[in-house]
């Protein structure tokens, strides 16, 4: 089955404690990207990816970082978390050529 | 600057209405696609529908219609004859090139609909 899969799925950690949200997707799809949905503000990107070690910011990178080392993994870093990143994470990747994205289930982040 | 606006914070209908939800962009670019997604209250994200900005026919799929017009920047989303399980956010978007590659996707901030039995 087609699909990006996100872990963890729900986490509850403390301001500064490293973590990493896993993503993956089996379509072969060139461009992986990162977007944190918040009420009232739809979604915004966070980084996005056009292919393996080919990363670039998008609108709210500050306080997160990326790596694309395989085409079907995009891990997004919180090197050290703080409450505003409190928020529904979503991975999404897409062909290029095709512009619509397919989504993974989302991971829901608390920091407190 | 680009930018995706959904007035309807959120709309109730009664199951069988027909409704519309509304989508207006602003964008720069002559070449950009338009898309909608769907948002049930089990949270995953689902794609509806792409439409190029050289494209204006609009389209039908089932009880779906989307009405693309772009001299007044609209993108509308029309849902006949409603069912419960229509009940979700629709996220309207817009996508286009970047300068470094790749292309941006904007989002609005969805409209929530509710489908009452």
């Amino acid at each position: 089955e087609a699909q990006v899969t996100q872990n963890p799925r729900y986490l509850i950690t403390v301001t500064g404690k490293k973590l990493t949200v896993t993503c993956s997707q089996n379509m072969n799809h060139e461009y992986m990207s990162w977007y944190r949905q918040d009420p009232g503000l739809g979604l915004r990107q966070i980084y996005y990816s056009m292919n393996v070690e080919v990363t670039d910011k998008g609108d709210v990178p500050e306080g997160y970082k990326v790596s694309r080392k395989e085409k079907r993994n995009f891990p997004l870093i919180l090197e050290s978390p703080s409450p505003n990143q409190t928020s529904l994470y979503f991975c999404a990747s897409s062909l290029p050529g095709r512009r619509e994205q397919y989504f993974g289930p989302g991971t829901r982040l608390t920091v407190t | 600057a680009q930018k995706v606006t959904q007035a309807q914070t959120e709309i109730s209908v009664v199951e069988k209405e027909d409704v519309t939800l509304d989508c207006v962009y602003e964008t720069r670019d002559t070449t950009y696609y338009l898309f909608w997604y769907k948002q049930p209250p089990s949270g995953e994200l689902v794609f509806l529908i792409r439409r190029n900005s050289f494209d204006e026919q609009n389209e039908i799929s089932g009880r779906y219609s989307w009405n693309f017009q772009k001299s007044t920047s609209s993108f509308n989303f029309t849902i006949t004859a409603s069912q419960v399980v229509d009940s979700a956010v629709y996220f309207c978007a817009l996508s286009e090139p970047r300068n470094t590659g790749g292309f941006k996707t904007i989002f609005g901030a969805g409209t929530r609909l509710f489908v009452k039995a």
